[in-house]
């Protein structure tokens, strides 16, 4: 089946501007969670949702905010962006929200010039 | 807050065997998992200890011990292929709450 598929792969925008990222998670799971990843970083957890409901965020400013959608798709969205927000914004699914694998996409590629 | 520590580099030749620590200060702890992930690619998930002890999967195994806060990924027979970041992530339960936070990856070089 198929995987996390997360849209667009690389974005540029620059300081100021807002950005929209969206993720399809594999089908049957219905959690979905986003990680900020920088070099020497690691991944730094944004939020996670749960049938429409956003269940945990992470240490992020308000500028970050996300939803989940009935069909468990789910985007990120982050507004005034900052230089420091250049990273690589992971979304990973599960079938729940306990010790179940997270099976990630391939990121979307943020620069902020 | 949680934390994790694990190396940030670690170095073997093909053939080897190498074990990759991590170390973790947390409320709730509920599991350890490991994590994969190829430079540019996205993480995989490799193995789960919920429990103390060792896990195995292939040429894969991870341990935990929860009195010390402690678990390692053993990789044997290392492939070039293994060349590759490998995370450990805590799963914690608070107030109802779940989080799963990483490390900071240890980058593994494997040589000919």
């Amino acid at each position: 089946k198929a995987g996390v598929t997360q849209t667009p792969r690389y974005l540029i925008k620059t300081r100021g501007q807002q950005v929209t990222l969206s993720c399809s998670p594999i089908s049957g799971h219905r959690s979905v969670s986003w990680y900020q990843q920088t070099p020497g970083q690691g991944l730094q957890f944004l939020f996670e949702y749960f049938s429409e409901t956003q269940r945990n965020k992470g240490n992020f400013p308000g500028r970050f905010s996300g939803r989940q959608f009935s069909n468990s798709r789910s985007e990120m969205n982050v507004s005034t962006l900052e230089l420091g927000d250049s990273a690589l914004y992971l979304c990973a699914s599960s079938r729940t929200v306990d010790n179940s694998p997270l099976h990630f996409g391939n990121g979307t590629r943020l620069t902020v010039t | 807050g949680q934390s994790l520590e694990q190396p940030s580099e670690v170095t073997a030749v093909e053939g080897a065997i190498v074990q990759i620590n991590c170390t973790y200060q947390t409320s709730g702890f509920y599991g350890l998992s490991w994590y994969q992930q190829h430079d540019g690619g996205a993480p995989t998930f490799l193995s789960y200890n919920g429990l103390d002890g060792l896990e195995e999967t292939g040429r894969f195994s991870s341990f935990l011990s929860r009195s010390d806060s402690y678990g390692y990924l053993l990789l044997q027979e290392l492939q070039m292929k293994d060349s590759a970041s490998y995370f450990c992530a805590v799963r914690t339960m608070n107030s109802g709450y779940s989080t799963l936070t990483f490390g900071k990856g240890t980058m593994l070089l494997v040589s000919p």
